[in-house]
């Protein structure tokens, strides 16, 4: 069955612009997670949705947000980005029950200049 | 607050030879603990868990042992393979969300 795809792929924006990422997980899927991964600080977690609800939140600015629709597939929004921001977004997608079998997308490279 | 480390940021392994990557972990509420193996370019790759109430779990190829006493996780993989050389994260998982660890580059030798 087909893993979980994340659009765009590779993303150029400009400072305070705003972006949004989408995440299909993989079918039958109801959580899903999103990630950010940096060289510097590794990869830290972002916000989590089961059934349209968020569960979980990491410690981000409310700059980021997220949302998941009723098909079980999810966005995350950045808004007035920063340099900082420019980094690897990784969505990833579980069965709901535990997040411990989560499957990763291949990401979408964000790169704010 | 609680972390999940590596002891090595890099490992270096004949191709045939066996690799064992080590991570410390500080959250002895964990439930679970997890490898994802990254290639670049790619999104992490789950490899193999173990619940907290295990010591040992075996997978292809790979053997996670989990150290409650002293907070040590490590993965073993047997015949490392040239395919093996990537990035390998231990993350812990509890509340709903994975905390990970900062990364092993595994190089496989000829």
């Amino acid at each position: 069955k087909a893993g979980v795809t994340q659009t765009p792929r590779y993303l150029i924006k400009t400072r305070g612009q705003q972006v949004t990422l989408s995440c299909s997980p993989i079918s039958g899927h109801r959580s899903v997670s999103w990630y950010q991964q940096t060289p510097g600080q590794g990869l830290q977690f972002l916000f989590e949705y089961f059934s349209e609800t968020q569960r979980n939140k990491g410690n981000f600015p409310g700059r980021f947000s997220g949302r998941q629709f009723s098909n079980s597939r999810s966005e995350m929004n950045v808004s007035t980005l920063e340099l900082g921001d420019s980094a690897l977004y990784l969505c990833a997608s579980s069965r709901g029950d535990i997040v411990a079998e989560a499957f990763f997308g291949q990401g979408t490279r964000l790169t704010v200049v | 607050g609680e972390s999940v480390g590596l002891h090595l940021p890099t490992l270096s392994v004949q191709e045939g030879d066996n690799s064992i990557i080590n991570c410390a972990y500080s959250n002895s509420a964990s439930d679970y603990f997890i490898w994802y193996k990254q290639e670049s370019g790619k999104g992490p790759q789950f490899i193999i868990d173990i619940r907290s109430n295990m010591d040992k779990r075996q997978g292809q190829r790979v053997t996670v042992l989990l150290n409650k006493t002293v907070k040590h996780l490590s993965l073993q993989i047997a015949a490392t393979q040239p395919g093996d050389s990537a990035v390998y994260f231990c993350a812990e998982g509890s509340a709903r969300q994975l905390t990970f660890g900062s990364g092993t580059q595994l190089t496989v030798l000829p």
